[in-house]
């Protein structure tokens, strides 16, 4: 099973709501992402996790506030978002941090009215 | 520093031609290359890999690239291509070493287009 799964597919969220975004596998990796995409644009390094603790945070808004429950759980928490915020969320697990392919899930796309 | 270039933002061919997607890379270590494709509105999946074995990688699809460190390459190909192969194409290299080990660095992809 090489699955990452994601949800919801869609999300649409007002300025002031509060939402989560969920990740889950089940292939033992180690090592969880999160990443951004805007439209005809490549995916943008938001989070990294290794071993269920924060490696990376590339200088993201803290109304983007990730968090890993157990090794197969990643979630992304959202709050006071801004319009340019809509984007497609994608979630990556691999092996380990440093080694071997990332597997991507089908994202989540986002739109902030 | 690691990079990647993709030499075409948008590639159209017609339905059983050849496919040619071409990416160069700079890397000061041996890089690890990847292949992802995207269809519409899709996460990322996984086409091929080069980790330092062959040269010359097999992925799925019918889909194959070629290591070329005396050129710092790693184009995409298929011989006969499909409709289902309209796309966008990451080509990506992996950091291997230094603070941001194991992130991955994409070039901007290439659209491909099948033309029936």
């Amino acid at each position: 099973d090489t699955e990452v799964t994601q949800t919801p597919k869609h999300l649409v969220m007002g300025m002031t709501n509060k939402k989560s975004l969920k990740c889950e596998q089940h292939m033992g990796h180690r090592a969880m992402y999160w990443y951004k995409q805007k439209a005809k644009k490549p995916p943008e390094l938001m989070f990294v996790y290794s071993y269920e603790k924060l490696s990376i945070n590339e200088s993201v808004p803290s109304r983007f506030s990730p968090e890993c429950p157990n090794s197969s759980l990643l979630n992304l928490h959202l709050h006071a978002l801004q319009p340019e915020d809509s984007a497609l969320y994608l979630c990556a697990s691999s092996q380990r941090l440093g080694g071997d392919e990332q597997y991507f899930g089908p994202g989540t796309r986002l739109t902030v009215t | 520093a690691q990079s990647v270039t993709q030499l075409d933002s948008h590639v159209s061919v017609s339905e059983g031609t050849p496919v040619l997607l071409r990416c160069n890379y700079s890397s000061s270590y041996s890089p690890s290359l990847f292949w992802y494709v995207q269809h519409p509105n899709k996460g990322l999946q996984l086409l091929l890999k080069y980790t330092s074995a062959a040269t010359l990688v097999k992925g799925i699809n019918g889909f194959e690239a070629e290591f070329k460190k005396s050129e710092t390459s790693f184009h995409l190909t298929k011989p006969s291509a499909h409709m289902s192969d309209a796309a966008e194409y990451f080509c990506v290299v992996r950091e291997n070493y230094g603070g941001s080990q194991g992130n991955l660095i994409f070039g901007k992809g290439t659209k491909l287009s099948v033309k029936p």
